[in-house]
């Protein structure tokens, strides 16, 4: 089956400094790759759509300047949260798409823990 | 009004007892409706997966959609521990971004 891969699987940073989450399709390869991020008890809400070789397309009130996507492969899309704060803490899960743009085949990751102090 | 409910539960159910799950919403467009599995501190998985309005099946699995109510329920039926998990419902209209409901936690007990 489509497994996708996250790194690394729990992060503690300092508030100020920046943060790389990595997401890989290991077996598979997806144009398109979903980010999203799940606070406790709540919804997973979707913050970018991320297309191989292209800009990323981030949903409303998410800002573009602090959570950079950077999708350069087919296998790889990577989430910088920059200038980490507190409130930056959460859970922050990929999704990768075999069909392209379309979410009713994305394969989720394991998800990344970032606390932020 | 949130545009998908669900009762964040917990709802916990002795061992081999018939689950019930449910999810509302008021956006008359949605078309794709899906149910995912979470395991604490895990991504979701896939479990089900229906367009419009009718009943699937997948083993213990049963996903319903009644479009005129506007209500989704998930079944599972001779539930295991290893059933205790969160499921998201999820759902979207053709061609966009699916939109999740919070969850709702499942024990089920031994």
């Amino acid at each position: 089956g489509a497994v996708v891969s996250q790194h690394p699987s729990r992060v503690i940073c300092k508030s100020g400094t920046s943060v790389k989450i990595e997401c890989r399709s290991l077996d598979f390869q997806a144009t398109t790759m979903f980010w999203y991020r799940q606070f406790p008890k709540k919804s997973l809400m979707l913050m970018a759509t991320s297309n191989e070789g292209s800009k990323a397309t981030y949903e409303q009130g998410v800002e573009k300047d602090k959570f950079l996507i950077n999708h350069a492969s087919l296998t790889l899309s990577t989430l910088t949260v920059t200038s980490a704060h507190p409130e930056d803490s959460s859970f922050y899960i990929c999704s990768a798409s075999t069909d392209s743009g379309t979410q009713e085949t994305q394969y989720f990751g394991p998800g990344t823990r970032l606390l932020v102090l | 009004q949130k545009e998908v409910e669900q009762d964040p539960g917990p709802l916990s159910v002795p061992e081999g007892a018939i689950v019930s799950l449910n999810c509302t919403y008021s956006n008359s467009a949605f078309q794709y409706f899906m149910w995912y599995r979470q395991y604490s501190r895990k991504g979701p998985e896939l479990l089900m997966y229906t367009y419009s309005s009718g009943n699937k099946e997948d083993g213990r699995f049963t996903a319903q959609v009644d479009k005129s109510s506007k209500y989704i329920s998930l079944f599972i039926r001779d539930s295991q521990p290893s059933d205790s998990a969160t499921y998201l419902c999820a759902m979207s209209p053709p061609g966009q971004n699916f939109v999740f409901g919070p969850g709702t936690r499942l024990s089920v007990l031994p």
